[in-house]
C-alpha cells in the first residue's frame, strides 16, 4: 500500500462550523505534513509531525489545530474558518522528516468556506 | 533560506517534441532538488528527485533532470510530449540533514497539443 488517503474529498463550510479533515497512511512513514494550496499556486507547508509529535507549525492562525493520534494517521480539526481558507488541503507523508525524504502525497480535501 | 525558481508559468509544446521545464535554485548549502507533478484534482506525484549522487537523474515516465551547480539549475525535459503529459509541474528544494523546510516554485503549467 503506497497511497495517503484524504477523507473527505470534498468539504464545504459555513464561518460557525467546526469539521475535521482525515488523513491515513500504511506505508510505516513516521513523518506526516498538512499543506494548504490555493488555486494556481504551489503548496505552503502547514504542520509538521515527526514520530507523532509537532515538529513544525508554520505560524498557521489557530483555527487549524492539527492531531496526530497514532503513526497512521493525522487529523486537522477546522473552528471559525474565513473565506480565504478556502483552497486544497493536501496531507503527505515520508519515511522519516529529513530534506532528502520524498514526499507521498494524498488527493487533497477541496475545502470551500462560506 | 533556500529557495527556486520556475521559469515560465505556462509552457505548450506539441505532441512528440522535447519538453523543457526550466528551474533555478538559491541555497546556502548543498541543496536536494525535486520535480512533482500535479493533474487536476490530485495530490502531487515524485518525478525525480536530486539528492547529491549523480548528476543526471532519470525519473518516472521518460522525464529527467541534470543538476548543474555552476548555473543553479535543475531542468526538467523528456524527449518526446505525450498528451498525458499536460499537468502542472513544481520544482522544489530542501537543504541540510535533518531540516524538513521544502521549498516549492511557483509551477509550470504544461500544455502539450496534438
Amino acid at each position: 500500500d503506497t497511497e495517503v488517503t484524504q477523507t473527505p474529498k470534498h468539504l464545504v463550510m459555513g464561518m460557525t462550523n467546526k469539521k475535521s479533515l482525515k488523513c491515513e497512511q500504511h506505508m510505516g512513514h513516521r513523518a506526516m505534513y498538512w499543506y494548504k494550496q490555493k488555486a494556481k499556486k504551489p503548496p505552503e507547508l502547514m504542520f509538521v509531525y515527526s514520530y507523532e509529535k509537532l515538529s513544525i507549525n508554520e505560524s498557521v492562525p489557530s483555527r487549524f489545530s492539527p492531531e496526530c493520534p497514532n503513526s497512521s494517521l493525522l487529523n486537522l480539526h477546522l473552528h471559525a474558518l474565513q473565506p480565504e481558507d478556502s483552497a486544497l488541503y493536501l496531507c503527505a507523508s515520508s519515511q522519516i522528516e529529513g530534506a532528502r525524504e520524498k514526499l507521498f502525497f494524498g488527493s487533497g480535501t477541496q475545502l470551500s468556506v462560506l | 533560506a533556500q529557495s527556486v525558481t520556475q521559469l515560465g508559468s505556462h509552457v505548450s509544446v506539441s505532441e512528440g517534441a522535447l519538453v523543457l521545464l526550466r528551474c533555478n535554485y538559491s541555497s546556502s548549502v548543498p541543496p536536494y532538488l525535486f520535480w512533482y507533478v500535479q493533474y487536476p484534482n490530485q495530490g502531487l506525484q515524485l518525478l525525480l528527485k536530486y539528492t547529491s549522487a549523480a548528476t543526471l537523474v532519470k525519473g518516472i515516465n521518460g522525464f529527467e533532470a541534470e543538476f548543474k551547480k555552476s548555473e543553479t539549475s535543475f531542468h526538467l525535459t523528456k524527449p518526446s510530449a505525450h498528451m498525458s503529459d499536460a499537468a502542472e509541474y513544481f520544482c522544489a528544494v530542501s537543504a541540510g540533514e535533518n531540516n524538513n523546510d521544502m521549498r516549492f516554485g511557483a509551477g509550470t503549467r504544461l500544455t502539450v497539443k496534438p
